[in-house]
């Protein structure tokens, strides 16, 4: 069983389209975070969400923490083709001190 | 970025071998970790150390064993690789275990057992 659940699996868009990827679990964690990561390297953070409700903008990246921390959103405006990767949200449940990766997004934005 | 390192970055070995793969790095962090990577499952923790010669277990331990004999180096051993253990493994550090700390992963290790 995965403790976080990650949707869509695939997603392919054409660029300049708006995209929301979504993590859920029925596990409660103290903190979210969403790295990306492109073929052959390792994830990169982009952003860690702490407070139920919390929203965080990154350019064109919109994060957001749901009220009962057990899911969260990624909102990508005007998608352009360097979007392009996969998407992982990982968390903190509560109480643990190991991170636990989602399943993951995979991204393409077609030119 | 952060300076970590891993090797070999490509490693094709029989079934029944044993494997070994480095992870090092130069930003003297406590934390280090190894994670494996499969379609459909994510990155998965296998195994991590919160400082030398301290380790712990991960998700999916079984048939993998760790050793840090230096703050700067956390080896991975399989001792009789399996076709299961086929995968992109990760290596990450971390200054603080705190639920808000970054991990910084990297550039991974494909394995293939034959």
């Amino acid at each position: 069983t995965q403790l976080l659940e990650q949707s869509p699996q695939f997603l392919s868009i054409q660029e300049g389209e708006n995209l929301t990827v979504y993590c859920n679990s029925s596990s409660v964690f103290s903190s979210l975070q969403w790295y990306r990561q492109e073929p052959g390297e390792g994830p990169v953070l982009l952003v860690t969400v702490v407070t139920g409700g919390e929203v965080k903008k990154l350019k064109r990246l919109t994060f957001q923490f749901g009220d009962a921390r057990k899911d969260s959103s990624l909102h990508i405006t005007a998608a352009q083709p360097g979007d392009t990767g996969l998407y992982l949200c990982a968390g903190y449940e509560t109480g643990a001190n190991n991170l636990f990766f989602g399943t993951g997004t995979r991204l393409t934005v077609i030119p | 970025d952060a300076g970590i390192t891993q090797s070999p970055r490509h490693k094709v070995t029989e079934t029944g071998t044993p494997v070994t793969l480095r992870c090092h790095q130069t930003e003297n962090h406590r934390y280090m970790y190894w994670y494996r990577q499969d379609p459909g499952h994510g990155l998965r923790l296998i195994h991590y150390s919160y400082g030398v010669k301290d380790t712990d277990k991960g998700e999916v331990s079984d048939g993998y064993s760790v050793s840090r004999s230096k703050t700067e180096d956390f080896l991975l051993t399989l001792e009789s690789a399996t076709s299961s253990q086929t995968s992109v493994y990760f290596c990450a550090i971390s200054a603080s275990n705190l639920p808000h700390s970054e991990q910084y992963f990297g550039p991974g290790t494909r394995l293939t057992v034959t």
